[in-house]
């Protein structure tokens, strides 16, 4: 039972273009979503997070955005930079519970072409 | 602010061998998290700490796997009679227990091969 899925194992965009990453979720419980970046051999870094009262967040080249109805988000890059070369996992949890136990994504491995 | 420390960066085993990893949370951080990552997956949650309590175990950890947090600070995760399909990066996280929601702030992992 996969709660988050992106869908798209891997996507290739040119430097200085806007790379589009997409996730979506089932469990209507997630309240509280975020984008985290892995290099390999590393643990995962956080980039960005969103809360389900906004529907925008936004910092730096980087803006997630939330639709609560069709339980989907994305996570743009403007512009997209050589360093961005890595996995992006995206991530959800039920803040009610307490903790902030992450469900994840399967990734999506984005490559920047120079 | 040190970041996650977690050691050993990788272990070879045997099939049939006990395994030990540690972790070292942030300093300031009360929760502890336990993950496992397969390759072309996601990070799967094992279990959680807030201090030295054990408040939540997946149930994919089986009753070869124990964690503990004995003082509240660095944890461990024992596998115990390690199988083929073990193998796998096991990365800890830590967090602050705030009234509002905390990232989790990885460690490097540890991978482990199990032949």
């Amino acid at each position: 039972d996969q709660q988050v899925k992106q869908n798209s194992p891997s996507l290739s965009v040119q430097e200085g273009r806007i790379s589009i990453l997409n996730c979506d979720y089932t469990n209507s419980m997630f309240d509280y979503f975020l984008w985290y970046k892995k290099y390999p051999a590393e643990g995962p870094t956080f980039l960005i997070s969103i809360s389900s009262i906004k529907d925008k967040n936004e910092d730096g080249r980087f803006t997630v955005f939330l639709n609560k109805s069709a339980k989907h988000l994305s996570l743009h890059i403007v512009p997209s930079q050589p360093g961005d070369s890595a996995v992006y996992f995206c991530a959800a949890s039920v803040a009610n519970f307490g903790n902030e136990k992450l469900t994840f994504g399967t990734g999506t491995r984005l490559t920047i072409i120079p | 602010d040190t970041g996650v420390s977690q050691d050993p960066r990788h272990k070879i085993t045997k099939r049939g061998q006990n395994v030990t990893f540690r972790c070292d949370p942030i300093s300031e951080h009360n929760r502890l998290y336990w993950y496992r990552q397969t390759l072309g997956q996601g990070p799967e949650f094992l279990t959680y700490f807030q201090n030295e309590a054990q408040l939540e175990k997946s149930r994919l950890l089986s009753d070869r796997f124990s964690a503990e947090r004995p003082k509240g600070s660095f944890s461990t995760l024992e596998i115990q009679r390690t199988e083929q399909g073990d193998s796998a990066m096991y990365l800890c996280a830590s967090s602050r227990r705030s009234a509002s929601n905390e990232k989790l702030f990885f460690g490097s992992g540890t991978q482990l091969s199990v032949l």
